[in-house]
Order: C-alpha cells, then structure tokens, then sequence
C-alpha cells in the first residue's frame, strides 16, 4: 500500500528560527496536502498543492509539490510560540470515481521555545 | 458552517460496554471519513462512505467496530464490546467529490478502562 515517510519526527526550535520538514513517499500523488493539529482538536487544512513544482504560501508558511510528485516541503519561517502542534502531510491518489482518499504521514511535533 | 460536529468529546467506558460514536459532516459534502488516532500508529483510517454508501472498510480493527451512515447528515461509530486497547482520538472528517480536502471534526476521545 501507499506509504508517507514524514521528517523529522519532532523538533525543538526558538522563537524566530525558521523551520522545514517533509514527506517522501513510495508512490506517485496527485494532490499533497499539509495540515496542522492544535493539541486536543482535529488536524486543520493549511495548504493544498494540485500540481507537480507547485509553489504555494499561505503567511508564514510556503509549500511545495515535488517534481517527481513523490514528496512534498513545507517552510515556517520567522516560527512562534504558537506554530506549536503536530504538522501532517497527506498525499491522495484518486482511487476511481469520485473517491479521494486521503495517506497521512506520521506528523512531526513542533516545539517553539520563547 | 459549523464544521465537522462530533459527539461527545470525551466518553470513558467499561470494558465490555458497548460505545456508539457520532458524526454530523459538513451539508454538502458526500463524502464521510472515521480516523483512529494513537501515538503508536498515528492517524488510521478505519473507513469511509461515499454518497452514504461504505466504500472501503478494510481498516476496521475487527468485527467488534460497526460504522453506518444512515443518511448525508449523520454517521455512527460502534464499538461492541469495548476493550482497553480500543482507547484513543477518534475522529471523523468529510470532503467534496470535486475537492479532494478532508474537514476534520474536534474528536472523541475514547477510554476504556
């Protein structure tokens, strides 16, 4: 089956450093998609990329979609204390039809210090 | 739009006792997705419904777990009997046919004791 190796698995940053982490995978996507989750809630969409060497931002935040559409970056620049929380890649193949469905990285926990 | 609304936001149970979990997805959307959280597995999904019809159930732990989706509106999760490894978040997110982005509600937290 599809499989998302997300890197790194947490990191530990101050206030102000700019951070970076990514998703390989062992199959070819269509849609790569990153979500952040706030302790106690469900993971909120951040950004959604649609196409190969797709660039995308959203604030502080940039993605991008691989060339090879087997892995996916996500930058947080100028971090603060609350970019804190779990940060998860999804990539989707169609899978006929209409259905999408959705392979979740491992998430990487993000720990910005003061 | 209210969002993903699940329900109730925390539940803790006996062994043995059965726990139906609820899911309201966002109107419009037609597709209905059950996740498991842990630290040990991440995020899994258990399965999904598309126009109200289970699709793909093959992440179902066991026979133990039962999912419906009676109408567009409404899903539940049971759990019959509940066991102490079934604790954990478990959520329930919905998408478009047209937009392949998932809405996650807050979670149930399940604990079996």
């Amino acid at each position: 089956g599809q499989q998302l190796n997300q890197s790194p698995q947490s990191m530990f940053i101050q206030e102000g450093e700019d951070v970076s982490m990514n998703c390989t995978s062992s199959s070819i996507f269509n849609t790569w998609l990153w979500y952040k989750q706030d302790p106690g809630e469900g993971p909120v969409l951040l950004i959604a990329l649609y196409k190969a060497g797709e660039l995308t931002s959203n604030g502080r935040l940039t993605a991008q979609f691989g060339i090879t559409r087997k892995d996916s970056f996500l930058n947080i620049s100028a971090s603060i204390p609350s970019d804190v929380g779990i940060y998860f890649c999804a990539g989707q193949l169609r899978s006929g039809g209409s259905n999408y469905k959705l392979t979740f990285g491992k998430g990487t926990l993000l720990t910005v210090n003061p | 739009d209210a969002g993903v609304i699940q329900s109730p936001r925390h539940e803790v149970t006996e062994m043995g006792q059965e726990v139906t979990l609820r899911c309201k997805p966002i109107s419009g959307h037609n597709s209905l997705f059950w996740y498991r959280q842990t630290m040990m597995r991440g995020l899994e999904l258990l399965i999904y419904f598309n126009n109200n019809v289970p699709i793909d159930d093959s992440g179902m732990p066991e026979d133990r777990f039962s999912a419906k989706m009676p109408n567009a509106s409404f899903s539940t999760l049971k759990i019959q009997p509940s066991e102490p490894r079934d604790s954990a978040v478990y959520f329930c997110a919905s998408s478009s046919t047209y937009r392949p982005v998932y809405t996650f509600g807050s979670g149930t937290r399940l604990t079996v004791v």
